[in-house]
């Protein structure tokens, strides 16, 4: 079992730019989140799917879309890139939506 | 203020030591609690889930104190292995707050030899 995988690992981009971010679960998982992660700040939710086809922000949304394309997938998107984007990006999933959440090894996104 | 709160540290333990410290949380209605281990550069790993009766698996022991609205985690018999981040998750419980866990910041943890 993978578990939950993210695409890339690493990316940079430039201001203005959009991109991608891919994330799968074989876990057979309902719920499925964005997360990211700055130094002090702990984690901030972006948003979340509760079930597939159903999505909905979180804490800090602005800047940000994302797709829950069938059970296994969840992208995010960043339309156009801002520095104060630049951060490392978790996806997580949980069977249920109290549940403990399992997390994917982050992308790491520097936005110049 | 923030809704979970750690005390960052960091914690330095001498190998073999005990270390203890808290997570504070401010919605009494919270419902579900875990502890998150995070090394550096690496996703949070679970770690434990909180029970109100409390719980323990091997060296690490967590506790909940609904009166005071906060959770703990102790370490037994520390390991070098053991020096990470320890993040704490709760979900507020409430109905228009599904599925959301409210992260600390994280408490580090230093095990020296």
């Amino acid at each position: 079992n993978a578990g939950v995988t993210q695409t890339p690992k690493f990316q940079v981009l430039k201001t203005g730019q959009s991109m991608t971010l891919q994330c799968a679960q074989d876990m057979n998982h309902n719920s499925m989140y964005w997360y990211r992660q700055d130094p002090g700040m702990g984690l901030r939710l972006i948003y979340y799917s509760a079930s597939e086809g159903t999505t909905d922000k979180g804490e800090v949304p602005n800047g940000y879309n994302v797709s829950r394309l069938n059970k296994r997938e969840f992208s995010l998107r960043l339309e156009s890139a801002a520095p104060s984007q630049t951060s490392v990006y978790f996806c997580a999933s949980s069977e249920r939506g109290q549940g403990e959440q399992y997390f994917g090894p982050g992308t790491r996104l520097t936005v110049t | 203020r923030k809704e979970v709160e750690q005390d960052p540290g960091p914690f330095n333990v001498p190998e073999g030591a005990t270390v203890a410290f808290n997570c504070t949380y401010s919605n009494s209605a919270s419902q579900s609690f875990f502890w998150y281990r995070q090394d550096c550069r690496k996703e949070p790993k679970l770690l434990m889930s909180v029970y109100s009766s409390g719980n323990e698996d091997g060296r690490f022991t967590a506790q909940l104190n609904r009166a005071s609205q906060y959770i703990s985690l102790l370490i037994r018999d520390s390991k070098l292995s053991d020096s990470a981040t320890y993040l704490c998750a709760v979900n507020k419980g409430t109905t228009d707050s599904w599925g959301k866990l409210q992260f600390g910041a994280g408490t580090q943890v230093v095990v020296t030899p």
